[in-house]
């Protein structure tokens, strides 16, 4: 099993900065098969970022992702008041699909 | 696109419960599926997946064995039937889609989740 470590846990940041967000994956994710999802308070997870770097309909470009083989990030170039929430990286490349911790961005 | 998951509730321990999610907006029939779980205040885990014409299953070794995935594609619904329930199966228990239709495999993002239903195994 793929074990995905999140970090930081939570990143304290004001609006207009920019939030980096690292996966970091104990094997090799293949075919660089890593998605990002954005989860809000009572909300379902949204989809952010598949295959590493392409973005989901509707997502702004202000998101972007990035990264092989064990090591990802997703980075929020400048950060809206709505980007404030919980954010999860997911490998769909190797059985059983695996989700990282999660890392909160909050209002700092 | 929508999916409404039903059926959530409180199960004594050892007890069954089955979950519903409805799908509208797209071909269901289309689409592998998936349920994913979150117990309270943690985060995500994968539990199971169907392919899209229902001749390929996958579950999480947590629950191999006592959770059955199955779907209708003439009523557009996916369910999720639990057994032999536990405590550490309490959770918001979500459906999600595939991102891409006619998908063979279950190694594939989900790009439309529901809004979920909660799970408590609680005597």
């Amino acid at each position: 099993e793929i074990v995905l470590t999140q970090s930081p846990g939570t990143l304290s940041l004001s609006p207009g900065e920019r939030a980096t967000l690292s996966c970091r994956a104990s094997q090799s994710v293949s075919s660089s098969y890593l998605a990002w999802y954005q989860q809000k308070p009572g909300q379902a997870p949204r989809l952010l970022i598949y295959g590493t770097s392409s973005r989901a309909t509707g997502i702004p470009d202000r998101f972007s992702g990035s990264g092989s083989g064990t090591d990802f990030t997703l980075t929020i170039s400048r950060l809206e008041p709505e980007d404030f929430a919980v954010y999860y990286c997911q490998q769909y490349g190797d059985s059983p699909l695996t989700f990282g911790g999660g890392t909160k961005v909050e209002i700092k | 696109v929508q999916l409404v998951e039903s059926g959530g509730g409180v199960v004594q321990p050892g007890g069954s419960l089955r979950l519903s999610c409805a799908a509208s907006g797209f071909t269901f029939s289309s689409y592998g599926m998936h349920w994913v779980r979150q117990a309270p205040g943690k985060g995500l885990e994968w539990v199971a997946f169907i392919r899209y014409d229902g001749n390929d299953k996958y579950y999480a070794d947590s629950v191999k064995g006592r959770f059955t995935i199955s779907r209708d594609n003439s009523k557009n619904t996916l369910y999720l039937q639990m057994n032999s329930l536990r405590a550490d199966d309490t959770a918001v228990y979500y459906c999600a889609k595939v991102g891409r239709e006619g998908v063979m495999t279950y190694y594939y993002y989900m790009d439309v989740w529901g809004k979920g239903t909660t799970v408590t195994v609680s005597s």
